[in-house]
């Protein structure tokens, strides 16, 4: 069975550019969580679909994040315009009803 | 105060040793701890898994939690160089607040 993957693994994008990373969940799984880690920081939690709809997004940081989840398969999280700040490893997790968060490998994004 | 607290390291021992990681918590509503395991540039991957309190095994790992002191173990014993990764404590409330408050790693390098 294939696990959770994330497109690009990497991204270097210049301040004000628009940046859209990917993530296909484990196939079946309803549950799909966006997290990110930045330099220094512990993984904090962004948001989490349960299919097409959003459960939680109080972890995202501002208006400039953007998650979409069409038809309850993949999900993209959109970064418009891009800060500096926002560099860091975006991971995407996805779960089954009543187990736990199985991680894709991340996404490194540095913002110049 | 944050959530969780984890000694970020670096935790450096030699071959076959027994290593104790640990992760206190602030919040008492938290119902599933979880431990996970990051290689280099990888995702977090699942190690052990428990809820509530108690002790739980598995091969060479053990996971122990203290509801009452807000405290959560992971053992390995018999270390092997292989192990060798960040491990990272999680804890959820669970239900559909299952998004994951992660501490922020504790480096180990099992030196042969």
């Amino acid at each position: 069975e294939a696990g959770v993957t994330q497109f690009p693994s990497h991204s270097v994008i210049e301040k004000g550019q628009t940046v859209t990373l990917r993530c296909d969940p484990i196939s079946g799984h309803d549950n799909l969580y966006w997290y990110r880690r930045v330099m220094g920081k512990e993984i904090k939690f962004l948001l989490h679909f349960v299919k097409e709809s959003k459960q939680d997004e109080s972890g995202m940081p501002n208006n400039r994040f953007l998650a979409e989840r069409t038809g309850g398969t993949y999900s993209t999280l959109k970064v418009q315009p891009a800060e500096l700040e926002d560099s860091g490893v975006y991971f995407c997790a996805s779960r089954h009803a009543g187990e736990t968060q199985y991680f894709g490998p991340g996404t490194r994004l540095l913002v110049l | 105060q944050k959530e969780v607290e984890q000694d970020p390291g670096p935790l450096s021992v030699p071959e076959g040793a027994i290593v104790s990681l640990n992760c206190t918590y602030s919040n008492s509503a938290f119902q599933y701890f979880m431990w996970y395991r990051q290689y280099s540039r990888k995702g977090p991957e699942l190690l052990m898994y428990t809820y509530s309190s108690g002790n739980k095994e598995d091969g060479r790992f053990t996971a122990q939690v203290d509801k009452s002191s807000k405290y959560i173990s992971l053992f390995i014993r018999d270390s092997q160089p292989s192990d060798s990764a960040t491990y990272l404590c999680a804890m959820s409330l669970g239900g559909s607040q299952g998004n994951l408050i992660f501490g922020k790693g504790t480096k180990l390098s099992v030196k042969p």
